[in-house]
């Protein structure tokens, strides 16, 4: 049973266009929701996180947008550069699911291709 | 500048060896986590310690064991390579959930090749 899917799983984006990353959970229960941006060759990295009391945060170019009652939350990168070429992958926990300390359930990974 | 550390960049092993992926890092973390990356697959989770001594199962954590005989360096095993564990492998660690900075700090990987 997945309990976070993302989609897509690749996405070509034109330089300066939206990209936007969707994430869907199931447990009601997850109390965070970060994103992980990926480089070749790298380990993913937190981009941006947000916890279910806000609907919206907003780091430079990277908003993420959380609607509870659809149970989905998604990343969009204003202004994309192709600097932002990446495997993004979101993640949801709650404490005491998969371990005490509640590890993150992470998506499958959208691979995103901006071209300049 | 923090980070986590894994020993090889890229490892080639033979069937049947025994295979020790290390893993260390300097940022006094309570937990650490091993994962393995395959394409399609995403991220999961073979083994996880929240502590000294301590270890946990995750999905995926058949063929595999762990040793954290020190909090900073976390140790995984393969106790006889087979060529289905060919895979990129993440350590990554993490604080406390409550803490102000939580978030995973992930090394940047081996790619482990079983011939």
């Amino acid at each position: 049973q997945q309990q976070v899917k993302q989609s897509p799983q690749s996405l070509i984006v034109q330089k300066g266009g939206i990209s936007i990353i969707n994430c869907a959970y199931e447990n009601t229960a997850f109390d965070y929701f970060p994103w992980y941006q990926q480089f070749p060759g790298k380990g993913p990295a937190l981009l941006i996180a947000i916890r279910p009391d806000v609907s919206e945060k907003k780091e430079g170019r990277f908003t993420i947008s959380f609607n509870k009652s659809a149970k989905q939350f998604s990343l969009h990168i204003m202004d994309s550069q192709p600097g932002d070429s990446a495997t993004y992958f979101c993640a949801a926990s709650i404490e005491g699911y998969g371990g005490s300390q509640g590890n993150l359930i992470f998506g499958k990974g959208t691979k995103l291709s901006v071209k300049p | 500048d923090v980070k986590v550390t894994q020993s090889s960049r890229y490892l080639v092993k033979r069937t049947g060896e025994k295979v020790f992926l290390e893993c260390v890092q300097d940022m006094d973390h309570e937990n650490m986590f091993w994962y393995r990356q395959d394409p399609g697959l995403g991220l999961r989770l073979i083994y996880f310690s929240y502590d000294v001594k301590m270890k946990e199962k995750g999905d995926i954590p058949e063929g595999y064991s762990v040793s954290r005989e020190k909090k900073e360096r976390f140790s995984l095993i393969l106790e006889s390579a087979s060529t289905n564990q060919t895979s990129m492998y993440l350590c990554a660690s993490s604080s406390d959930r409550d803490s102000s900075n939580y978030g995973y700090t992930f090394g940047s990987g081996t790619r482990l090749t079983v011939v």
